[in-house]
């Protein structure tokens, strides 16, 4: 079976903090996508990031970075220099390989950046 | 660039009514999904879609829900007699083909509050 898991829930940080989420995830899949969503207030999904499971570079884009560990099935999330607009739930999530794509997301984290 | 497309973007309705929820994905996409996020939770997969015909669905789209492509640009859900607990938002999203390699691209969604 598959499954996300972001164990923060919450995190509050003050402007400017660096600030990492975390995500685990679980799948018998050899072959499959992992995904970092951005959800701001007003409630659209915005795509962040798809890393396929073979390619375990890191990717910076920016202020944000993404780290994949498939040894400990870990695609953590880093904003450096957090700025207020990433205010946001932010949920990872996993899509298998099959031809269905269908994507399990986390439960997400709550990010609040203090001004 | 393109884009999913939904409407209505919210929607109230009383209990045991049915609903339409409407989507047009992008053009070339022959991939359709349609997910739901209970408020403050994390968002759900419900069915998938391709060739004109339901390919997977989850334990939550029963009876109740159907979809249609009954045009070539539009994909619906239709919940035929709604329930309190059918108040979510839903996302619907489309790629290009399968096996993973296309981003899903999620619509904006329709906020539907059953009353």
């Amino acid at each position: 079976a598959q499954k996300v898991t972001q164990a923060q829930t919450e995190i509050s940080v003050v402007e400017k903090e660096d600030v990492t989420l975390d995500c685990v995830y679980e799948t018998r899949d050899t072959t499959y996508y992992l995904f970092w969503y951005k959800q701001p207030p007003s409630g659209e999904l915005v795509f962040l990031i798809r890393r396929n499971s073979f390619d375990e570079q890191n990717e910076i884009s920016g202020r944000y970075s993404w780290n994949f560990q498939k040894s400990t099935s870990s695609f953590n999330f880093t904003i450096t220099a957090s700025q207020v607009v990433d205010s946001a739930v932010y949920f990872c999530a996993l899509s298998d390989q099959n031809r269905d794509d269908k994507i399990i997301f986390g439960k997400g984290t709550r990010l609040h950046i203090l001004p | 660039e393109p884009e999913v497309t939904q409407t209505p973007s919210h929607q109230v309705t009383q209990m045991g009514q049915e609903v339409i929820l409407r989507c047009v994905p992008i053009s070339n996409h022959l991939y359709f999904y349609w997910y739901r996020q209970i408020l403050g939770q994390k968002v759900e997969f419900l069915v998938s879609f391709y060739n004109n015909e339901i390919s997977e669905k989850s334990e939550i789209f029963d009876d109740q829900f159907s979809v249609e492509r009954p045009d070539g640009s539009n994909f619906t859900l239709k919940i035929r007699s709604t329930k309190l607990e059918d108040s979510a938002m839903y996302f619907c999203a489309s790629i290009r083909g399968g096996q993973g390699k296309e981003t899903q691209y999620f619509g904006p969604g329709t906020r539907l509050l059953v009353l």
